[in-house]
């Protein structure tokens, strides 16, 4: 099956740094999300992005399907940014499941 | 809030037992997913339906069961718990089948004592 990597696994930054995460992805897909987990559990969608950059906020991401892998850049980081990270990919020509990273965790300092 | 919805949150229960874990999708979705979070896993995709049938199947437990009722809310049952089915499931859902957004729901915590 298709493999998700994404790095780097732990991360800790002070209040205010920008940091970017990275998934690679081992197979064609036609679906991307981007999903934050905070310390409570729920998984938060954040980007639904196949391909291409989108912004929302201090955060934005880029997918380069053609080179499949996907990058989440968080700007001016927040307390409340910390959590788990996880890029989720579905395969083309598949179901509609998606398949997770192993995540990264943010720790952002104040 | 995604709009999907999960009953109960929180779930205590003994080994041998067995449980149902309910899920409404987002309005107008037809696709249904359900996932096993859990420390040593991961996030794992168990089974999904869409518009009732079943379209796809990941590492689901014979234990476990699931169904879409025809309005399109879904059930999960584990049976025969053990301690290590302890874990938080998430519902997710989404428009069609496959190539678009899927949201998913806060979850329900299952802890099996």
């Amino acid at each position: 099956g298709i493999q998700v990597e994404q790095s780097p696994p732990d991360l800790i930054l002070q209040e205010g740094a920008n940091s970017t995460l990275r998934c690679n992805f081992s197979d064609s897909v036609n679906n991307l999300q981007w999903f934050h987990q905070n310390p409570w559990g729920q998984l938060i969608n954040l980007f639904y992005i196949p391909s291409g950059t989108k912004q929302n906020g201090r955060l934005s991401a880029t997918t380069v399907a053609t080179e499949r892998y996907s990058l989440l850049y968080i700007s001016s980081s927040q307390t409340t940014d910390s959590g788990v990270y996880f890029c989720a990919v579905e395969r083309i020509s598949n179901t509609g499941k998606l398949i997770f990273g192993q995540g990264t965790t943010l720790q952002v300092k104040p | 809030d995604s709009g999907v919805t999960q009953t109960p949150k929180h779930l205590i229960t003994a080994t041998g037992q067995r449980v149902t874990l309910r899920c409404s999708p987002r309005s107008g979705d037809l696709s249904v997913y359900w996932y096993q979070q859990s420390l040593d896993q991961g996030l794992q995709f168990l089974i999904q339906y869409y518009n009732g049938e079943e379209r796809a199947k990941g590492n689901i437990l014979e234990r476990f069961s699931a169904q879409q009722f025809p309005d399109l809310h879904s059930e999960l049952n584990l049976s025969s718990l053990e301690l290590g089915d302890s874990a938080l499931y998430f519902c997710a859902s989404s428009r069609q089948g496959s190539g678009n957004t899927i949201y998913f729901g806060e979850g329900s915590w299952l802890t099996v004592v």
